[in-house]
């Protein structure tokens, strides 16, 4: 199976921080790495499907990029509804497999 | 509008068999591209993938689960299905069912979930 690394594992930020996050795919995956966000008590959510691609109704503080093994995901102007725990999965090969996560945690 | 919506039996005891279902509206399982998948997530945990089937009942299935898994699908009612057999105290988890929906690059299909449901809890325990 391929397993995706996910650094850091919990950030404490501020409302208004750039923050970012990586994914590391222990083999090559393309693009095929989405993102999601879970709040607290939800279910998870897609952000970024393929890498870089902001899905429908994701604000643009979202972002994802990386190719190969790297990806970074982004949110620029942190607000507070963003405090969630993130994960990345590789749908390159069966079985999809999700990092560990990166919980956001305020300051 | 896509919603789904899993259930389930909330508590079993060690070696039974875990039946759970997703009722889903706003889309169909007999289009092409459509997919529906099963992932669980143990309580502080992360998420893992378990099975994935798909609109010409194509199955996936996570091999680490070592042939306990079934799923299944009911196109007129609009369900699908996840059964895991021989349960122990490490199959508790919230599981959820998720739409698989495809993106099409240059006539290439890419999948993700994009649709979950609230997710069920289920306890193995004597």
């Amino acid at each position: 199976d391929i397993v995706m690394t996910q650094s850091p594992t919990s950030m404490s930020i501020s409302v208004g921080d750039r923050v970012t996050m990586n994914c590391k795919a222990s083999q090559n995956v393309g693009s095929n790495v989405d993102w999601y966000q879970q709040k607290t008590g939800q279910s998870p959510k897609l952000l970024i499907y393929k890498a870089s691609n902001r899905y429908t109704g994701v604000p643009d503080r979202f972002t994802g990029s990386g190719s190969g093994t790297d990806f970074t995901f982004t949110i620029s102007n942190m607000q507070a509804e963003d405090l969630a725990v993130y994960y990345c999965m590789q749908s390159n090969s069966y079985p999809p497999t999700f990092g560990a996560g990166t919980k956001l945690e305020l300051k | 509008q896509v919603t789904l919506k899993e259930s389930g039996p909330g508590i079993l005891q060690p070696s039974q068999t875990l039946s759970l279902t997703c009722t889903f509206s706003g889309f169909s399982l007999s289009t092409y591209g459509m997919g529906v998948g099963w992932i669980r997530q143990p309580s502080g945990k992360g998420l893992e993938w378990l099975a994935n089937i798909w609109w010409d009942d194509d199955k996936y299935y996570n091999p680490s689960l070592k042939n306990r898994l079934t799923i299944s699908k009911d196109t007129s009612n609009n369900q699908a299905f996840l059964k895991i057999t021989n349960v122990d105290t490490a199959d508790t988890a919230t599981y959820y069912c998720a739409r698989i929906g495809t993106h099409y690059y240059s006539g290439d299909p890419y999948w993700y979930f994009d649709f979950w449901g609230p997710g069920t809890m289920v306890t193995v325990s004597s």
